[in-house]
């Protein structure tokens, strides 16, 4: 039961232009959205988050988008810079559980120079 | 701030051996997780544990996994015996109530 996917395994944009990650949800219940970026031999480290009661959150170059009624979110990155070439996860959770992130499958961007 | 900290980093059993890994968080957080992320995959939590109490440990494999958080601070995973598809990194992390989960590096484990 995959509640959380992202569907694209791999992303590669040319620099300065837009990267978009996309991830799907099926469980209602989810309050929170979160992105974790990994770097090769090491662990996720906190992108962005959403909360349920927003559809959009921004911080410098990364803007979180959230469909509710889509149960779709999306990770813009503008301008794409090469160091910001790894595996981006979404995650979610339910207030009622805090902390038992549900991660996607992993979206592995490539910002080629 | 001193990140998590995950001992070792990689490690190379046989299947039916026994392994065990160890997570010292972040001073002051309460809350302490241990994820399975198998390649290809994302991370999947196995346990989590509030101070030194197990708030949820649903998708831990009881009959070969455990773990245990003395005296709330650092914690232990073990696994016996092991088998070849435990092959993953097991990633702890570590946060502070409504804040997101700081993650070591992982430990990677390989089972031949």
């Amino acid at each position: 039961d995959q509640q959380v996917k992202q569907n694209s395994p791999s992303l590669s944009v040319q620099e300065g232009r837009i990267s978009i990650l996309n991830c799907d949800y099926t469980n209602s219940m989810f309050d929170y959205f979160l992105w974790y970026k990994k770097y090769p031999a090491e662990g996720p480290t906190f992108l962005i988050s959403i909360s349920s009661i927003k559809d959009k959150n921004e911080d410098g170059r990364f803007t979180v988008f959230l469909n509710k009624s889509a149960k779709h979110l999306s990770l813009h990155i503008v301008p794409s810079q090469p160091g910001d070439s790894a595996v981006y996860f979404c995650a979610a959770y339910g207030s009622s559980n805090t902390g038992k992130l549900i991660f996607g499958q992993g979206t592995t961007l490539q910002v080629k120079p | 701030e001193a990140g998590v900290a995950q001992s070792p980093r990689y490690k190379i059993i046989e299947k039916r051996q026994s392994v065990a890994f160890w997570c010292n968080p972040i001073s002051g957080h309460a809350t302490l997780y241990w994820y399975q992320q198998i390649l290809g995959q994302g991370p999947k939590l196995l346990i989590q544990f509030q101070n030194n109490g197990v708030v949820d440990d649903s998708q831990l494999p009881k009959d070969r996994f455990s773990a245990e958080r003395l005296k709330g601070v650092d914690s232990t995973l073990k696994i016996q015996p092991a088998k070849l598809e435990d092959s993953a990194v097991y990633l702890c992390a570590s946060s502070q109530e409504a804040s997101p989960l700081h993650f070591g590096n992982g430990t990677r484990l390989t089972v031949t």
